[in-house]
């Protein structure tokens, strides 16, 4: 069955300090890539997306992630993070052959200020 | 304002009353899906409807009863509620089903955090 894995279930960073999230996925034809943000109290929000061409995804609030098909990942990831980047971040996967999103578990990030 | 609504947005419950969490979008959008979050699980989807009258079980539909019978509203029910359905639901919509098109990034709700005691 096809999955999405997200190793670090709970992060806790200093601000300023730089943030990488893995995720992998487990399916091996053309997927769509997304990353999700959850503030807290609040719905998930489109965070990045990759769909095709450049494997080097830029998003809102100075996010980006890679797409490394050989390695099944797109993992996130910020220079510098903030006290309000506090949040859940969850990755996600679609194709069209289930017409179905897969989520990972979440990683829950907190930066202290 | 583009948005997704969804009521209650909370509940409180006895097993076995049947309640009805709805769900509605002003997007035009085709796709809708419901989904449940619980601590450590993420989210799991419960049901999707890719257009009126389309629906199909997710990966837990168990318990659970939707139907589509306007592009606009997607209702979740719940026949019989029991404890092992306490979660927090989210509707969401995107114009596309998924892998198809470049906008088929998905629209979510607030959220319906429901307790069934």
């Amino acid at each position: 069955a096809q999955s999405v894995s997200q190793h670090n279930h709970h992060v806790i960073l200093s601000e300023a300090a730089s943030l990488e999230l893995g995720c992998n996925y487990s399916y091996g034809g053309t997927v769509n890539l997304f990353w999700y943000v959850q503030y807290p109290g609040q719905h998930l929000q489109l965070l990045l997306k990759y769909f095709s061409g450049d494997p080097l995804v830029k998003g809102i609030k100075g996010f980006e992630a890679e797409f490394i098909k050989s390695k099944f990942s797109f993992n996130l990831r910020k220079p510098s993070v903030q006290w309000s980047d506090t949040a859940e971040y969850f990755c996600a996967v679609s194709h069209s052959g289930t017409y179905k999103y897969i989520f990972g578990t979440g990683t829950r990030l907190k930066v202290l200020a | 304002e583009a948005q997704v609504t969804q009521n209650p947005r909370y509940l409180i419950t006895v097993t076995g009353k049947k309640l009805t969490v709805t769900c509605s979008q002003n997007m035009n959008h085709e796709y809708m899906s419901w989904y449940r979050q619980d601590p450590g699980l993420g989210l799991r989807q419960i049901y999707y409807s890719m257009n009126v009258e389309v629906t199909d079980k997710g990966d837990v539909p168990e318990g659970y009863k939707v139907s589509r019978k306007e592009k606009r509203n997607f209702p979740l029910i719940l026949e019989s509620p029991s404890p092992n359905q306490t979660s927090l639901y989210f509707c969401a919509s995107s114009f596309y089903p998924p892998g198809q098109g470049s906008t088929g990034e998905l629209f979510f709700g607030e959220g319906s955090r429901l307790t069934v005691l």
